[in-house]
């Protein structure tokens, strides 16, 4: 089975400054998947970012960008200029590309305080 | 507008109880999801489904039951609730297509935050 890990349970960042998350995961799998969802308080969840294993490059959507290294299972998020509505419970989440395996393993959550 | 729907949104009801938690979907998806998310945050599959009258179990073992009747509709029963089941309950749902992370993508409902006293 598939697991993820979020080492920081809380992370706090200047407005405008930069910060990155960390995630770690185990599989045995060569192909899938790797996201980061953000939610709000009290919001819906909602895809920040996405990732395929067989894709060396990078991923980036406008200010979050990850790290992928597929050899060491790490995927970080790195957001930068932050902003006051970044600040969020920021998930970590991979899905399987074997067919009929089709939910998302989720880590623990990262909880980022943005300070004014 | 395509959306997920949930309700309600809060419910507080006594142990013993049947509930079920409405999650709706007007994107045409044919894949939904129920996560439980505990009070420390972490979410955990309990529930999936591939279309009209496919159901699987997730990952984490529930006393909760589901149906797919309708391609949109993918209720959550609880024939007899319990303190243990106090949870908040996200709904998803997905395309169904072959490769490529678009068809990966999970769009979530705003949650059902339950409390069973």
């Amino acid at each position: 089975a598939q697991t993820v890990t979020q080492s920081q349970p809380e992370m706090s960042v200047q407005e405008a400054e930069t910060v990155t998350l960390s995630c770690t995961y185990d599989t045995s799998e060569s192909d899938y998947y790797l996201f980061w969802y953000k939610q709000p308080p009290s919001r819906q969840m909602i895809l920040v970012i996405r990732q395929e294993a067989y894709k060396q490059q990078n991923a980036t959507e406008n200010r979050f960008s990850v790290n992928f290294q597929k050899a060491a299972k790490s995927f970080s998020l790195k957001i930068s200029d932050s902003q006051l509505g970044d600040a969020a419970m920021y998930f970590c989440a991979y899905r399987s590309a074997r067919g009929g395996a089709d939910g998302l393993t989720f880590g623990k959550g990262t909880h980022l305080i943005i300070q004014p | 507008e395509a959306d997920i729907y949930q309700t309600p949104r809060y419910l507080v009801i006594g142990t013993g109880k049947k509930i079920t938690l409405e999650c709706s979907q007007t994107m045409g998806h044919d894949k939904m999801y129920w996560y439980q998310q505990d009070p420390g945050m972490e979410l955990h599959l309990i529930h999936y489904s591939y279309g009209v009258n496919s159901t699987e179990k997730g990952d984490l073992s529930s006393e909760s039951t589901v149906s797919r009747i309708r391609t949109e509709h993918f209720p959550l029963t609880l024939e007899s609730a319990r303190p243990s089941h106090t949870s908040q309950y996200l709904c998803a749902s997905s395309e169904s297509g072959a490769g490529g992370s678009w068809y990966n993508e999970q769009f979530f409902g705003p949650g059902t935050r339950l409390t069973v006293l």
